[in-house]
């Protein structure tokens, strides 16, 4: 079976300064793709950062960047400069090419301290 | 700044009754899928259309479950009779699929309905 793995329920930053979320995946697939969603109080559910699989580049989205870890299956999301706008569940997904299924790990709360 | 739309976005019933929830997907998008969100399991797939065709609605329990899309802007999720265990977030998704390929993209949700059955 398909896995993703978020092993931090909870994290905690202090404004501006920078924290990484884990994620850990397991897929039997060649080719995938691997996403962070943000979800804020409002539910809405927002893409964050989107990684091709045969991408060896980590992407990168102004504050937000990834360290791809193909070899190892992980997938962590680096945030810096926090803003308490940051404050949200954050979710890490797989996608195998091929399929439409999303395997979401549970997700990590992350607070902003002021 | 096109989005994924969903009505209502709080509903509030009494066990056994019918409920439905509606998705407007992004203009030209065409894969639909239906989550639900609940503390205990997270994000479950309930069902996904293509071209408006359900491909997979295995997620869903289909004796009070069921899906539609009458057309290709708007996708229906119907319960009936509903019960307490049903309570979640229901969120509706769509996504760009090239034509005769599989899904790369994306998938823009929108804002979810909170359902609460009493």
């Amino acid at each position: 079976a398909q896995t993703v793995t978020q092993s931090q329920p909870e994290m905690s930053v202090q404004e501006a300064e920078t924290v990484t979320l884990s994620c850990t995946y397991d897929t039997s697939e060649s080719d995938y793709y691997l996403f962070w969603y943000k979800q804020p109080p409002s539910r809405q559910m927002i893409l964050v950062i989107r990684q091709e699989a045969y991408k060896q580049q980590n992407a990168t989205e102004n504050r937000f960047s990834v360290n791809f870890q193909k070899a190892a299956k992980s997938f962590s999301l680096k945030i810096s400069d926090s803003q308490l706008g940051d404050a949200a569940m954050y979710f890490c997904a797989s996608f195998p090419s091929g399929t439409y299924k999303y395997i979401f790990g549970t997700g990590t709360r992350l607070k902003v301290l002021a | 700044d096109a989005r994924v739309t969903q009505t209502p976005r709080h509903k509030v019933t009494e066990m056994g009754q019918e409920v439905t929830m509606r998705c407007q997907p992004i203009l030209g998008h065409n894969t639909v899928f239906w989550y639900r969100q609940t503390m205990m399991q997270g994000l479950e797939l309930l069902a996904y259309f293509r071209n408006r065709a359900p491909l997979d609605d295995s997620g869903m329990p289909k004796d009070r479950f069921s899906a539609e899309m009458p057309d290709a802007t708007l996708a229906t999720l119907k319960i009936q009779p509903s019960e307490p265990r049903d309570s979640a977030v229901y969120f509706c998704a769509s996504g760009l699929v090239p034509s005769g390929r599989p899904p790369t993209d994306t998938q823009y949700f929108g804002p979810g309905t909170r359902l609460t059955v009493l």
